[in-house]
Parts: C-alpha cells; sequence; structure tokens
C-alpha cells in the first residue's frame, strides 16, 4: 500500500459527461501529480500540483482541469467527455516541489467513456 | 521516434534466469526513473537514477549518460516478478516527464 488513495477505482459514463477524480496524498506529501495511460499513447504526464498551487503542466488538454485542496487532496475534473478519454488515470504524490521525486502512485481510477 | 524507447516490448524468461531491460533516450535529462506496473495496474516506483549504478534486492538499475541509456537487471527472476517495466526521463524541451512504452516480463515457473 503506497499510501495515496484514488477514488473512484473505476468509473463508467456517457460522452459528453463530466466526471471528477479524486485523489488523497500520503501523509505530509505536498507535492500531486496527474498522469494519464491509454493504450494507444503509453502513461503521460498531465499536472503537477504543489502545496495547493500549480507547479507543471504536461499533456492536459483543457476540458480537463486540475486543483489541490487545503487539506492536500486534489482532484482532475474531466469535462466533454470524449470515446479516447477513456484510460487509467493515475494520481502519485512525493514530499517535494521536484517535478518527480521519490513519487509514490495510487491504484488508478478506469474510466471508460461510452 | 520516440524520446524515450525500450527494448524488448515483451519477455519471456524461466525462473532463474537473469533479465536485462534496455531503455534509451534522445533528449538531455536530469534523471531517470524505472517504475513496476502489477498487471492489477498499480504502479511502484522502482528507482530513479542521475548516474551510476543503484541495487534494491534483486533489482539493479545502471545508467550512462553520455550513451543516453540505462538498463534494468533482475536477478534470480521469479514469477512475482511478471509486470510491465517502464523507464520515464525527467527531460525535453519543456522538461516533463516522458515515458517509455514499457517491457512486458513475463517470468515462468
Amino acid at each position: 500500500d503506497s499510501g495515496v488513495t484514488q477514488t473512484p477505482k473505476h468509473l463508467i459514463t456517457a460522452t459528453g459527461q463530466r466526471v471528477t477524480l479524486r485523489c488523497s496524498p500520503r501523509s505530509g506529501d505536498l507535492s500531486v501529480y496527474w498522469y494519464q495511460q491509454s493504450l494507444d499513447q503509453g502513461l503521460q504526464f498531465l499536472i503537477q500540483y504543489y502545496n495547493g498551487e500549480e507547479r507543471a503542466k504536461g499533456n492536459i488538454l483543457e476540458r480537463f482541469s486540475a486543483q489541490q485542496f487545503p487539506d492536500l487532496h486534489s482532484e482532475l475534473n474531466l469535462s466533454s467527455l470524449e470515446l479516447g478519454d477513456s484510460a487509467l488515470y493515475f494520481c502519485a504524490s512525493s514530499p517535494g516541489s521536484g517535478r518527480f521525486a521519490e513519487a509514490f502512485f495510487g491504484q488508478g481510477t478506469r474510466l471508460t467513456v461510452v | 521516434k520516440n524520446e524515450v524507447e525500450q527494448s524488448p516490448q515483451n519477455l519471456t524468461a524461466q525462473e532463474g534466469e537473469f533479465i536485462t531491460i534496455n531503455c534509451s533516450y534522445s533528449v538531455g535529462i536530469s534523471a531517470l526513473h524505472w517504475l513496476q506496473q502489477h498487471p492489477g495496474g498499480g504502479i511502484v516506483s522502482l528507482f530513479m537514477l542521475s548516474s551510476g549504478k543503484k541495487k534494491h534486492g534483486r533489482l539493479i538499475a545502471t545508467i550512462n549518460i553520455q550513451e543516453k541509456h540505462s538498463s534494468l537487471h533482475i536477478t534470480a527472476s521469479h514469477p512475482r516478478d511478471s509486470a510491465v517495466y517502464i523507464c520515464a526521463v525527467y527531460g525535453g524541451s519543456q522538461g516533463n516527464l516522458i515515458f517509455g512504452k514499457g517491457t512486458k516480463l513475463s517470468v515462468k515457473p
């Protein structure tokens, strides 16, 4: 158990809908990272938050947004969903602000858009 | 061409064999990471390297910065090592994390 909790584990929704994925980092970790893993693209870095502020942005679509709350949990919001958004979404956390320190991954949320 | 290339894509080994997975990258990097993804989907960070060699149990990771190449070795492989091993580098024009496509390892008893 990495100590990073992601909910829900599975999500099935229709095209055009909006969903929110939640991540609780390890106790004491200030950085949260979001990644997308699709069959054709593999793993891709989406965005990083550090202590409530956006620190780095990767290949995140404009339809997607994220935030980190004062209690350090983070949410990834995906809107106007398309079939191609079906993927595994991972959250990771680390103590520091570096782009990828020794990060600890959650179990992922499997999103299926139908 | 992908900025991070892994080989082989798939690897089947017998229990006890010595395993090598390779990673080559074409961008300047500040660090390289090896990740393990289990069949259930969970990801574990194995190593973070910026030079030299690191060892943890039966796993050894090496990196040659000049040659832009890293290897992950597994000694005395075991069926529980069966997983996808992913190489990732922190580099490129935006300095983001760039992932290889992964190597799927299957160790037979």
